[in-house]
């Protein structure tokens, strides 16, 4: 089976710029899990979606949201970009997203200047 | 916010010997799992262990947990220079939807020196 795929690898964005990242999961995972890597904070959970609904969500202001499509694939979208938002930003996909291991993609480097 | 932390943030030994990390964490929990990342890229599973279990084993890892401590170890056996990466733990929370959402610890840098 094909990996978690995540795309674009790599952007570079103003601040007060909006961006869109994408994300594959592993055929037939229905939960896809986005979170956010920084030095400072490290690896913060940012929301779950399972068959296209929002299941869980961590603590980020509403500027960042998200979508799932009904082949499983999704979105996360991040308006008004702050300096603060340069991160790695990675999903993960699971089976049933219940006590099941996830499995990473290789992450989207977002740099805002 | 994370969930728990661990130790020690960093960790050097030379190949052969055995490397440990430890995890606390705060809630109570389903399952706690272990990944590796090597330089920024994604994450790798190493192994899960559920809030039932003690111990596990896979290949060179060992694993404990303590739920009564909320506290779980990692065990590196022979560790190889391939080993050189960062180690996190994870938490599943208790409930059914909520596999999902892992709450990870700050990470172990382990540096394998040949």
């Amino acid at each position: 089976k094909a990996g978690v795929t995540q795309t674009p690898r790599y952007l570079i964005k103003t601040r007060g710029q909006q961006v869109t990242l994408s994300c594959s999961p592993i055929s037939g995972h229905r939960s896809v899990s986005w979170y956010q890597q920084t030095p400072g904070q490290g690896l913060q959970f940012l929301f779950e979606y399972f068959s296209e609904t929002q299941r869980n969500k961590g603590n980020f202001p509403g500027r960042f949201s998200g979508r799932q499509f009904s082949n499983s694939r999704s979105e996360m979208n991040v308006s008004t970009l702050e300096l603060g938002d340069s991160a790695l930003y990675l999903c993960a996909s699971s089976s049933t997203g219940v006590s099941y291991e996830q499995y990473f993609g290789p992450g989207t480097r977002l740099t805002v200047t | 916010s994370q969930q728990g932390e661990e130790d020690p943030q960093a960790l050097s030994i030379q190949e052969g010997e055995n490397a440990t990390m430890n995890c606390s964490y705060k809630t109570s929990i389903n399952n706690l799992q272990w990944y590796r990342q090597n330089s920024g890229r994604g994450l790798v599973h190493l192994i899960l262990i559920r809030s039932n279990e003690r111990e596990k084993h896979s290949g060179r890892l060992r694993v404990t947990l303590d739920t009564s401590k909320k506290s779980s170890s990692l065990l590196i056996t022979a560790s190889r220079a391939a080993d050189t990466a960062s180690y996190f733990c994870a938490t599943g929370g208790p409930f059914y939807n909520q596999g999902g959402k892992l709450i990870f610890g700050q990470g172990t840098e382990l540096s394998v020196k040949p």
